[in-house]
């Protein structure tokens, strides 16, 4: 079974730009969450998804959203880019409460 | 204060001692994991436990609900048990996590 894909795994873009990040699950999990990991911050919750819905969302502003589509693959974008948004952005999949498993992450970098 | 505190940051040990990494938090939780971090980013989830105590070859993670502390042990350490380990915490929805800082354990051959 293939793991947790995201892409791209690197990305650089300018400030005031936007970005999209895809992730997709392994086959058969419903449930998509994205996670930040920065050097200041650490690893922060984002998004969590579950059948195209968004269940819960982190303390985050409005620049970042998300969504599911139908075949559980998961999006998030993040509009009007700052230096601070550069980290990596980690999407994890889960087949059940007690299990979690994660991609590889996309490394965005803001100029 | 942060919510979930790891400690200690860092941890050098020779190759076949016995490890042992804490995790303490300060709120209610329904789940704790633990996590490993390889250089290059990718994670691993080692553990998912709500009470007791659980053992995956080498290693063995318990959690105090009562007391709010979760601790990870590696038995034999090896070179490759080289990683970040993160505690991460869920006070409601599984996925919602909130992390420790994480604990870089080097073990040296």
């Amino acid at each position: 079974k293939a793991g947790v894909t995201q892409t791209p795994r690197y990305l650089i873009k300018t400030r005031g730009q936007q970005v999209t990040l895809s992730c997709s699950p392994i086959s058969g999990h419903r449930s998509v969450s994205w996670y930040q990991q920065t050097p200041g911050q650490g690893l922060q919750f984002l998004f969590e998804y579950f059948s195209e819905t968004q269940r819960n969302k982190g303390n985050f502003p409005g620049r970042f959203s998300g969504r599911q589509f139908s075949n559980s693959r998961s999006e998030m974008n993040v509009s009007t880019l700052e230096l601070g948004d550069s980290a990596l952005y980690l999407c994890a999949s889960s087949p059940n409460r007690d299990s979690l498993y994660f991609g590889a992450g996309t490394r965005l970098s803001v100029l | 204060k942060n919510e979930v505190e790891q400690s200690p940051q860092n941890l050098t040990a020779q190759e076949g001692e016995f490890i042992t990494i804490n995790c303490s938090y300060s709120v209610g939780i329904s789940a704790l994991h633990w996590l490993q971090q390889h250089p290059g980013g990718g994670i691993v989830s080692l553990f998912m436990l709500s009470s007791g105590k659980k053992k995956h070859g080498r290693l063995i993670a318990t959690i105090n609900i009562q007391e709010k502390h979760s601790s990870l042990h590696i038995t034999a350490s090896h070179p490759r048990d080289s990683a970040v380990y993160i505690c991460a915490v869920s006070p409601g929805s599984a996925r919602q996590l909130t992390f420790g800082s994480g604990t870089q354990l080097t073990v040296l051959p």
